[in-house]
């Protein structure tokens, strides 16, 4: 089975903080994704990574950076959290499973800004 | 741009009751459909997908075609159970090369007893 795993689940901290989000894969898949969920607005894409150290921006990656140093690991930064930045984030990784991609995600990490 | 809508929920059914819920797409192209699911608390889990025009995915009983002519890939179970309540996301991905879903905003479905 795929496993996607999320550093954490439940995550508060405090405006102005810099936020590290973890998230590790063990199935070797090249393309791993971050999302935010909020509710009505269904799953955004903030950044994905097609590789090692390969990283593009998603439709909202304003505040956000990510890191990818080792294939297994896709880090999301929040450089100075700010309230709005309260939210799920959903990490995801996916393979090319015959003729499309399929996603798979980690539990989540719902994290609050205060 | 490629766009994926689905019908508002919240959905409310008795245990047993028939289930559709409705997704349309735009694309250009001919894209993959997805289903996804997610129960309470946790990530998304892929229920069932479909890669060209009139395939049927289907997976624990629930089932989707996969219609062109239309844009639509419903989702159907004949028999709901309480364990059904969750949130279902209809996706796509196009066909020109990208790893990019693009979801729909999610129904949730509660199922009573």
């Amino acid at each position: 089975d795929v496993k996607v795993t999320q550093s954490s689940r439940y995550l508060v901290k405090r405006t102005g903080e810099k936020v590290f989000l973890e998230c590790v894969q063990d199935m070797d898949h090249e393309n791993m994704f971050w999302y935010r969920q909020d509710p009505g607005l269904g799953l955004r894409l903030i950044y994905f990574s097609y590789d090692v150290k390969m990283k593009e921006k998603g439709d909202i990656p304003e505040g956000y950076s990510v890191s990818r140093e080792k294939k297994e690991r896709f880090s999301l930064i929040l450089e100075s959290a700010s309230t709005n930045q309260t939210s799920m984030y959903l990490c995801a990784s996916s393979f090319l499973a015959g003729t499309s991609y399929e996603q798979y995600f980690g539990p989540g990490t719902r994290l609050t800004v205060t | 741009g490629n766009s994926v809508t689905q019908m508002e929920g919240p959905v409310t059914l008795s245990e047993e009751a028939f289930l559709t819920i409705n997704c349309t797409y735009t694309a250009t192209g001919y894209p993959s459909l997805f289903w996804y699911v997610q129960y309470p608390g946790e990530g998304l889990q892929l229920l069932l997908k479909a890669t060209k025009a009139d395939d049927k995915g289907s997976n624990k009983g629930f089932e989707a075609t996969y219609r062109k002519e239309t844009t639509s890939f419903h989702l159907e179970k004949g028999s709901v159970q309480v364990s059904d309540s969750a949130v279902y996301f209809c996706a796509l991905i196009d066909s020109s090369g990208t790893y990019k879903y693009i979801f729909g905003t999610g129904t949730r479905l509660k199922v009573l007893a």
